[in-house]
């Protein structure tokens, strides 16, 4: 089975704090995102990678950014924390092959700015 | 602009019965779909896929239907069990997605009443 394990399951900052979220995966995969899921907004994608120091900016990447220095693990980081960042924070993986395939989830991140 | 649409925000069923959860996508270019099952405080789980090549996809009480012309897919339940109750997101990716990026719906809520 896939394991995306987040490092964190709770946290809490305070604004204008750098702060950074880990996630580690275990199927070598080449493929790494990093979500956030909001009431009523659903998963919006802030960056992915498809290989180690690649990163793509995904549809709201303002305020964050992220790293990729080893395949299995891809951190994002809120270079200084707002209040508007208070959200849950979904890590996934996938296989880069010839056809597409499912992405894997951790648990989440659940992160209050105050 | 959405590009993939899920219009209902919830659905409540009765154990036993059919529950079917809609999805529409506005990409043309959109060749992958899949639908992944989220409790609260966990990470979305992968369900189910269907490839632009099929019109059917089934897994056991779960079907995927495609339907390419009216840009339209729908997830059946049957039959509904109270552990079914979770968010559903649909989610679709482009044509050769190799890296799977995927662009998912706002979400359902299922709840099925014992």
């Amino acid at each position: 089975d896939v394991k995306v394990t987040q490092s964190s399951r709770y946290l809490v900052k305070r604004t204008g704090e750098k702060v950074f979220l880990e996630c580690v995966q275990d199927m070598d995969h080449e493929n790494m995102f990093w979500y956030r899921q909001d009431p009523g907004l659903g998963l919006r994608l802030i960056y992915f990678s498809y290989d180690v120091k690649m990163k793509e900016k995904g549809d709201i990447p303002e305020g964050y950014s992220v790293s990729r220095e080893k395949k299995e693990r891809f951190s994002l980081i809120l270079e200084s924390a707002s209040t508007n960042q208070t959200s849950m924070y979904l890590c996934a993986s996938s296989a880069f092959t010839q056809s597409n395939q499912p992405q894997h989830f951790g648990d989440g991140t659940r992160l209050s700015i105050l | 602009d959405q590009q993939v649409k899920q219009n209902s925000p919830s659905l409540s069923v009765q154990e036993g019965r059919i529950s079917i959860l809609n999805c529409d996508y506005t990409n043309s270019m959109f060749d992958y779909f899949l639908w992944y099952k989220k409790y609260p405080a966990e990470g979305p789980t992968f369900l189910i896929s269907i490839s632009s090549i099929k019109d059917k996809n089934e897994d056991g009480r779960f079907t995927v239907f495609l339907n390419k012309s009216a840009k339209h897919l729908s997830l059946h339940i049957v039959p509904s069990q109270p552990g079914d109750s979770a968010v559903y997101f649909c989610a679709a990716s482009e044509i050769g997605g190799a890296n799977s990026k995927l662009t998912f719906g706002k979400g359902i809520t299922l709840s099925v009443r014992p």
